[in-house]
């Protein structure tokens, strides 16, 4: 049974600072790996997606990388801004069945 | 990507009641999916809505609490049925679209039932 898991549950940087949040899954036969980003009481944001033949995507400051061996992943967030405060998920979906599994999320805060 | 649209966005239910949410895509999809994100929790998968027959339910969920309806490509509901106060969640409407399957959700659905 595929699990995943997201370290660190919360995390408090200045702002400028570059951070890397980490994801790590038990079942490598994953079909895609997906991040996302969730304001308080508000649905998820897409933010990158990586295919199972990817090693990394780029959008803006945001680079996000895939080692499928090893069943990691982690998003890089570069020079952060307070606007970056909030929850960040990552999710897996199997191949076969495109069902996305949820990691518990690491809670981010940006200080001005 | 997809546009959709979660009606009602919060609600405040009395135990023993029923609610039903609604989803609405702007695009025909194949796959539409609903969450559950219980309070501080991450999101877990309640079923997979299939267009013209049953709902998927994963393990723990059943359809005579969660019956879900699908009667076309950019439609779905999702009813809440008699609420206890530990179905205070936000319900969440997912679609997956393209050759890459990249999921969208809805804004979600805040549900607290007293």
């Amino acid at each position: 049974k595929q699990e995943v898991t997201q370290i660190p549950a919360a995390l408090s940087v200045p702002e400028g600072e570059n951070l890397v949040l980490n994801c790590s899954f038990t079942d490598s036969a994953i079909y895609n790996l997906q991040w996302f980003r969730q304001d308080p009481g508000k649905g998820l944001t897409s933010l990158l997606l990586i295919q199972s033949s990817q090693r990394e995507q780029t959008s803006g400051r945001l680079n996000a990388s895939l080692d499928k061996s090893s069943g990691r992943s982690t998003l890089y967030i570069a020079a952060s801004q307070p606007g970056d405060s909030a929850t960040y998920l990552c999710a897996v979906s199997t191949s076969g069945t495109y069902k996305y599994i949820f990691g518990t999320g690491t809670r981010l805060k940006v200080l001005a | 990507s997809a546009v959709i649209s979660q009606k009602p966005s919060r609600d405040i239910c009395q135990r023993g009641t029923s609610l039903t949410i609604q989803c609405q895509v702007d695009s025909q999809v194949t796959m539409m999916f609903w969450y559950r994100q219980q309070p501080g929790q991450s999101l877990t998968l309640i079923a997979t809505a299939n267009q013209g027959s049953e709902a998927t339910y994963e393990s723990g969920f059943v359809i005579d609490k969660f019956p879900i309806s699908r009667p076309n490509l950019t439609f779905s509901t999702l009813t809440v049925s008699n609420m206890s106060p530990e179905d205070s969640s936000i319900y969440l409407c997912s679609v997956e679209e393209g050759v890459n399957t990249e999921a969208f959700f809805g804004q979600g659905t805040r549900l607290t039932v007293v």
